[in-house]
């Protein structure tokens, strides 16, 4: 049972265009949640993250959307630079003393020159 | 600042041998936990622990063995591999408590059983 789905696995976009990842999920006790970025051959590494106590975060090119009645988030990048080509996972976690997090599928983003 | 050092990088065996993964923080963080990366199935959890002498299942824990003895340490040990043990494994860890630390992973284990 995927609490965490991402369910475009690929993206393209043109460089200075927005990109925008979508991520819905399942469990309404997830009250937190981040997107990673993973480049092939290293670890996913942190990005942004949004409480479920607000609807948006923006961190520079990088803002995080969630709309919490449609359990769906998004990530939209704005410009949208070569650099940011990667995988993105969206990920959910609860509170609690283990506040475990739980990934989405990801989604490959492809920025055109 | 090493981060999360996970070892080896690439890993091949033979179904049935055993093997343990290792992975060591220096960031004095409490939690650490296990994921295996597999094509359309994202990152899952297979073990993790809040601190020393504590760990606790995931997603997908069978077939995996952990233990913590210390805090810098996480190891996920195969004590019987299996073709459907190949994935590729990340160690991650952050501050437990804390609720919107985010984890720092290690850059991987590709193991291959065959």
């Amino acid at each position: 049972d995927q609490q965490v789905k991402q369910n475009s696995p690929s993206l393209s976009v043109q460089e200075g265009r927005i990109s925008i990842l979508n991520c819905d999920y399942t469990n309404s006790m997830f009250d937190y949640f981040l997107w990673y970025k993973k480049y092939p051959a290293e670890g996913p590494t942190f990005l942004i993250s949004i409480s479920s106590i607000k609807d948006k975060n923006e961190d520079g090119r990088f803002t995080v959307f969630l709309n919490k009645s449609a359990k769906h988030l998004s990530l939209h990048i704005v410009p949208s630079q070569p650099g940011d080509s990667a995988v993105y996972f969206c990920a959910a976690s609860h509170g609690g003393a283990t506040n475990k997090l739980i990934f989405g599928t990801g989604t490959l983003l492809a920025v055109q020159p | 600042n090493a981060g999360v050092t996970q070892t080896p990088k690439f890993q091949v065996l033979k179904t049935g041998q055993s093997m343990t993964l290792q992975c060591a923080q220096d960031m004095n963080h409490e939690y650490m936990s296990w994921y295996r990366q597999d094509p359309g199935m994202g990152l899952r959890l297979i073990h993790y622990s809040v601190g020393a002498g504590i760990t606790d299942q995931g997603e997908v824990p069978n077939g995996y063995n952990v233990s913590r003895s210390t805090t810098e340490d996480f190891p996920l040990r195969l004590l019987s591999a299996a073709p459907s043990q190949t994935s590729v494994y990340f160690c991650a860890s952050r501050v437990a408590g804390s609720y919107n630390s985010p984890l720092h992973f290690g850059n991987g284990t590709r193991l291959t059983v065959t």
